[in-house]
């Protein structure tokens, strides 16, 4: 089955920074690649999301670029603020699938003033 | 418009017996799917139902089952629980037109003692 993994676990930026988080994945087949932050005690939301047929979405300060021959793809968050501190999650889903998300293992990010 | 609803959102039970969590979708979304979150695993996916029918399961043993009504309300249920089976388990709605975006509900945290 599909397998997602993500890198890094953790990563620390200071604000203003750049971040990004890379996440590959085993089925070629995967065609659709959601983006979820959250918080502490709180539920994971959405934040952006990328179909195969696009190579790059972007969203104010965020971005995600998607890489299909070499089956991986990444969150960019700029200028960075301390409320982007969560863990972030990419996740990966096949139409045939649909509605089973293969989650990562999640990247810890710690924005520092 | 209310989002994903679960109850309860604490569960205290003791090894061998069995537990119900139940998840309400957002009106109108007919697909629900259901993930386990541990510290140590991340988000694992567990089943998803649509239109009363279970569409997709994950890699769980048997005695974790779920089931959807007509109304889309769905339920989880383990039984004989064990010490690992503690996490918190998240429900997701959608609303079934092709890869969209899923809804998390706020979890239920399960403690197994």
């Amino acid at each position: 089955g599909e397998n997602v993994e993500q890198h890094p676990s953790t990563l620390s930026v200071q604000e203003g920074d750049s971040a990004v988080i890379k996440c590959t994945y085993s089925d070629s087949a995967s065609n659709y690649f959601p983006w979820y932050k959250q918080e502490l005690g709180k539920r994971p939301q959405l934040i952006i999301d990328i179909r195969s047929n696009v190579g790059e979405k972007k969203d104010q300060r965020i971005a995600v670029t998607l890489n299909k021959t070499a089956k991986h793809f990444s969150l960019h968050i700029t200028e960075t603020q301390p409320e982007d501190s969560a863990v972030y999650f990419c996740a990966a889903s096949i139409t045939d699938s649909w509605g089973k998300l293969q989650f990562g293992a999640g990247t810890q990010v710690v924005v520092t003033p | 418009k209310a989002g994903v609803t679960q109850t309860p959102r604490y569960l205290i039970k003791t090894r061998g017996q069995q537990v119900t969590l139940s998840c309400s979708p957002i009106s109108g979304h007919r697909s629900v799917s259901w993930y386990q979150q541990t510290p140590g695993q991340g988000l694992q996916f567990l089943f998803e139902y649509f239109s009363e029918t279970q569409r997709n399961k994950g890699n769980f043993p048997g005695r974790f089952s779920g089931r959807q009504f007509s109304n889309s309300r769905s339920e989880m249920n383990v039984s004989t629980l064990e010490l690992g089976d503690s996490a918190l388990y998240l429900c997701a709605s959608s609303s079934a037109q092709g890869n969209t975006e899923a809804f998390f509900g706020q979890g239920t945290r399960l403690t197994v003692v």
